[in-house]
This record gives structure tokens, sequence and C-alpha cells, in this order.
């Protein structure tokens, strides 16, 4: 059974800092590209970024919103996904979800709620 | 960044048909095709389509989706109360290299 589950939501203040983490179980990670997408409160799916497998060499693409802010990493060994969330703002505030993408985001976690506020 | 154009709301009877459109551009949805997905509040998305127009085991055959120029369509035949959610498409942008969403449609179900 494919399972995907988030962990390291929480309050932080504006200009800080957060690490997200995924863990992935039921397929072969290092397979797989594996996407960040996040929901704001009562807004629709906004794409953060996503990295690629071990075959494309672990390239990784983001949404103008996050990049050179947000970092995407994985640790095939520890079938693991990371989202490393720096200079965070209000308008970051959203559920988090991790997401395997294979012809489509097919696979979902339970999200983690990021709340940036002062 | 540019997303995809879907209605943002969407009302038909019980045990009527509705089709939900997602309209994108000769750089996704055209050449890349649309994934889709459906969202209950309070929960995570799921998977309904991938960009091939497959559906996944589970998913019931009263969904269909198909994909005509820079336009997708996602088709829900016999309407039940509990196909009343929130439908999103998304497809992979070659120019922006961006995975792109639509606003999402809710489908009211009378």
């Amino acid at each position: 059974e494919v399972q995907l589950v988030e962990s390291g939501g929480g309050l932080v203040q504006p200009g800080g800092s957060l690490r997200l983490s995924c863990a992935v179980s039921g397929f072969t990670f290092s397979d797989y590209y594996m996407d960040w997408v996040r929901q704001a409160p009562g807004k629709g799916l906004e794409w953060v970024g996503h990295t690629t497998g071990k075959a494309d060499s672990y390239t990784t693409h983001y949404a103008a919103s996050v990049k050179g802010r947000f970092t995407i990493s994985r640790d095939d060994t520890k079938n693991s996904l990371y989202l490393q969330m720096n200079s965070l703002k209000t308008e970051d505030t959203a559920v988090y979800y991790c997401a395997r993408a294979d012809f489509g985001l097919d696979y979902w976690g339970q999200g983690t709620l990021v709340t940036v506020s002062s | 960044q540019a997303g995809l154009t879907q209605p943002p709301s969407v009302s038909k009877g019980l045990r009527q048909t509705a089709t939900l459109t997602c309209t994108g551009n000769s750089n996704n949805v055209g050449t890349q095709g649309a994934a889709w997905l459906q969202q209950y509040q309070g929960h995570p998305p799921k998977f309904l389509f991938n960009r091939n127009n497959n559906r996944p085991s589970g998913i019931s055959e009263r969904f269909s989706a198909s994909r005509s120029g820079n336009t997708a369509s996602l088709t829900i035949t016999g309407l039940q109360p509990e196909d009343e959610a929130d439908y999103y498409c998304s497809s992979w942008d070659s120019s922006l290299s961006a995975r792109v969403f639509g606003g999402g449609t809710k489908l009211t179900v009378l």
C-alpha cells in the first residue's frame, strides 16, 4: 500500500525557516518524481516544486513564487522527501502536501499546516 | 505563473451529466494533456485521471476524461450526491518548466 506522511509543519514568524518532511512507503521511491503542492486556507491548489527521480538526475524545478527561498531535496536511502523553506512570508501560510508524480499526481499525503504569522 | 482556466462553479441535478472544462494552451494541455483531481473539503486531493485520460482502479466508470486541442474535459454521468466536491485539473507547462493547476470547479449536485 502506497503511503505518504508529511511532518514538520507549525507556526513560524515572518522571515523564519521551517523544514517539512515526507516519509513514503509502498513503492520504489527513487523511480519517481515527487512534488510539493500547497493550499492556502479556502483557496485552490498551488504547485510548489518537484524533484525528478534517479533516472533524471534528481533535477529540481520550482514555482516562481518560491524560487530562491524554498529547496526540495530527497534521500532515497530513507525514502524521504524534504522541503526547506526560508524567508517565509505570511502568504506562504497553507497546508503543504507531498505527492507522487506519475503522468499526474496519483498519491497524496494528508498534508501538514504551515502558519506564518507574528 | 499562468494557470489553467476552469469555471468556478457548475450546478447540475441528481442523475444528470456534468462536463467540467479545463483550458490551457499549446505549452501545457495542448501537448501534455491534463490530469484530474477530486477534493472534498478538509481532505487531500484524490487522483481521478492521468494526463493520458486513464482512470485508476476504484474510480467509478461514471467518470470519464477527454481532450480536444487546448481544452481538457471531465464528464460525470448519473450524478450522485457524493460527487459534490471541488475538481482540479493540472498539466505540465513545457515553457515554464512548471506544473500548473486550474483554479478548481465546485460541483454542486441539486
